[in-house]
C-alpha cells in the first residue's frame, strides 16, 4: 500500500462550487498534514498545514484531518478559475521532514 | 516573505553537455535544500537532499554521478546534470528548508531542461 493516495483526476467543477479534495494515508505516525498547490510550470506553493486532527480555515480554504480514519481533506469554497491547479497533500511525521509527494489531484474550475 | 530563486528558468542544450542549475535562498539561510524532478503530468519526485558543507543524500535509483549536487554556502545549492541526454529532459525544482519561518520549506519556480 502506498503511503499517500490521491485521486489524480482531473476534477472539473463549475465556478462558484464547493470543491472537496481528499487524501488517504497509511502511516499512523504522521502528525503534520500539508496541502500544496502547483500551477503548471511552477513550483508548489504551501496552502495550509495542520498538526494532528481537526479543522483549519484560511479564507476560502478549509483543511480537515481525521487521524482515526487516516483521511485528510481540503475544501475550497466559492471556487474560482484561478484555483485551477494540481493539489498535493503531504503528510509528515515531523514538520521539517523531506516531502515525498503523491500524484496530486488536477482541478479544473470551469468559468 | 521568504523566496527561493532558481536559475536558469529554461535551458536548451545539446546532448552530451553538462548543465548547472542554481538554487538560492534569498532572505534566509538554508542548511538543507531538496532537489526534485517532474515529468509532464506526473508528480514531483524527490531526487536528493542537499546539506551545506557535506555530501548530498540521494534517493534510491538516482545516479549520484549523473546528478552532481554542491551546497557550498548557506544560501546556494547547485545541481549539475552531467553528460545530459534527451531522457534527462524534465522540470527540475528545488526547495529550501526554513527552520525559523512559518513555512517549513520554500520552493523555487523550477528549471525546464530540454536536451536535444
Amino acid at each position: 500500500q502506498k503511503e499517500v493516495e490521491q485521486d489524480p483526476g482531473p476534477l472539473s467543477v463549475p465556478e462558484g462550487a464547493i470543491v472537496s479534495l481528499n487524501c488517504t494515508y497509511s502511516n499512523s505516525a504522521f502528525q503534520y498534514f500539508m496541502w500544496y498547490r502547483q500551477y503548471s510550470r511552477k513550483g508548489p506553493e504551501l496552502l495550509m498545514y495542520t498538526y494532528s486532527s481537526g479543522n483549519k480555515e484560511d479564507g476560502r480554504f478549509t483543511a480537515q484531518v481525521d487521524k482515526s480514519s487516516k483521511y485528510i481533506s481540503l475544501f475550497i469554497r466559492d471556487s474560482q478559475p484561478s484555483d485551477s491547479a494540481t493539489y498535493l497533500c503531504a503528510p509528515l511525521m515531523n514538520r521539517d521532514d523531506k516531502i515525498i509527494f503523491g500524484k496530486g489531484t488536477r482541478l479544473h474550475i470551469l468559468p | 516573505g521568504a523566496v527561493v530563486s532558481q536559475h536558469p528558468s529554461w535551458v536548451i542544450c545539446k546532448s552530451g553537455t553538462s548543465v548547472k542549475i542554481e538554487c538560492r535562498s534569498l532572505d534566509f539561510q538554508a542548511t538543507t535544500m531538496f532537489w526534485y524532478r517532474q515529468f509532464p503530468k506526473q508528480s514531483l519526485m524527490l531526487m536528493a537532499t542537499s546539506n551545506e558543507g557535506s555530501k548530498a543524500t540521494y534517493e534510491q535509483g538516482v545516479e549520484k554521478d549523473k546528478f552532481l549536487i554542491n551546497h557550498a554556502s548557506l544560501t546556494l545549492s547547485t545541481l549539475t546534470v552531467t553528460s545530459a541526454h534527451p531522457e534527462d529532459s524534465s522540470f527540475y525544482i528545488c526547495s529550501a528548508r526554513d527552520l525559523t519561518g512559518e513555512k517549513p520549506q520554500h520552493f523555487g519556480d523550477g528549471t525546464r531542461l530540454s536536451i536535444l
